[in-house]
This record gives C-alpha cells, structure tokens and sequence, in this order.
C-alpha cells in the first residue's frame, strides 16, 4: 500500500542548534515534494518544494533534500528559534502527470519544539 | 493578491443534525478547490476536489458532499452528522495548470467541527 512517513514522535531541540526532520514514502514516485508548516488551529503554509531532478532546495535557514533512491525527503532548519516550533507537513502528488488535478496527499506531521 | 475565507471557525453540532461549511476564495478564477479533513493526532485526509463549477470528486466514502455552485465558492456538507465526523476541516485552493505539477496549496484557517 501506498504510505507517508514522518516520525509521529515529537522532535525536541535547544534552540541554535539544526533541526533534521523526515519523510519516507512507499509505492509513490513523486515528481516534487512539498513541505509545509502548520501552527496549532490553522490551516498549513506552504514553505518549499523540490522537484525529483533536485537533490537540495534552499531558503534561508530551511533545506530540503529529495533522495528518490532512498525514498526520502530531510527537512532540515539551521539555527533554530523557538518561533520555529510547529508541526512540519510533508506532502508528495498522487496522481497522473499532465493531469488537471494535483491531489497533495500529505503525511501525519512531526511537531517540532525548539526550546529557549 | 489572493484570499481563501472559511467559516465558521468553530462549530459544535448534535449527532444527527445537517451541516454547512463554506469557503471562497478571492483574487484568482478557476481554482482547484479542495476539502481536507484533520483528526485529533493525524495527518490531512483528501475528502473532495473540484476542478471547475459542479465539478466534484469524492476521495472516500463518507456521510459528506460538497458542491460547487460558483467559480470560486465550495461548499461541504452532510445531511445527518455521525460522531466520527468530528475533526478540523481545511478548505484549499491551488492554480490550474494543465501539465504542470508543482502548484502548492493555500489553506483557510479552518473549522473546528465537534459532534456531540
């Protein structure tokens, strides 16, 4: 069957320090990956995306990598500040290339706490 | 520049009773619309999408429709509510774009929907 993901545990950091969160898919092989953020009660944001051709995207202090072998995207944020503390969504497209939908099919979030 | 209005925030409704959520979006015509829905501790599960107007695609079997009467109007909806239709619904827009797969999601803020 087809699966996201991410860790379900939360990932606990002092502040400065990377935060490396992960995605793991299976019977998927996406053409991009997206990673959003999503504060508790709203809705996600949408912060990166990374094509299969891409082997990293950055933007500022976030990067992403996509390893298509491994089946597996690392969010990483350098430099953490407890304003980062969020859940972090990965999300992959299901669906046929050219089609008129892109159907985002997302993993259940890890929620990551950057302590002061 | 584009919105995406949701409402109602929150939303406590008997078992049994109907139930109407609306969201619009502004600023973009013919969106992809979507209905997400978010329970307590897992990830956003697909329940509708819609490419045009009285365009609707249902993911999974369930007590809700949604419809499209407008362009950028998306209404979900259920005649008699069921305990486990409680959870966080999201309603998203993206661009169309025939043969691109990259367009990120814009998410509303959201309605709390609790069935007692």
């Amino acid at each position: 069957s087809q699966k996201i993901e991410q860790n379900s545990e939360a990932l606990n950091i002092q502040e400065g320090k990377t935060a490396t969160l992960t995605c793991n898919y299976t019977n998927y092989s996406p053409a991009y990956l997206q990673w959003y953020r999503q504060d508790p009660g709203r809705g996600p944001v949408f912060l990166l995306l990374i094509r299969e051709n891409e082997k990293e995207k950055r933007k500022e202090r976030l990067k992403v990598t996509f390893d298509t072998t491994l089946k597996q995207s690392l969010f990483h944020i350098t430099a953490s500040q407890p304003a980062d503390s969020a859940t972090y969504l990965c999300a992959l497209v299901s669906g046929l290339y050219g089609g008129a939908t892109n159907k985002l099919i997302f993993g259940t979030g890890t929620l990551l706490a950057v302590q002061p | 520049s584009q919105t995406i209005h949701q409402w109602p925030a929150t939303l406590v409704q008997p078992v049994g009773s109907p139930l109407s959520l609306e969201c619009t979006v502004e600023g973009t015509s013919n969106p992809n619309l979507y209905w997400y829905r978010q329970a307590a501790g897992r990830g956003l599960q697909l329940l509708f999408y819609s490419v045009g107007i009285g365009q609707i695609s249902s993911e999974v079997p369930q007590n809700l429709s949604a419809s499209r009467p407008q362009d950028r109007q998306f209404i979900l909806s259920s005649k008699k509510l069921l305990l486990s239709d409680s959870g966080f619904y999201l309603c998203a827009w993206s661009a169309l774009r025939w043969g691109a797969r990259g367009e990120k999601l814009f998410f509303g803020s959201g309605t709390q929907l609790s069935v007692l």
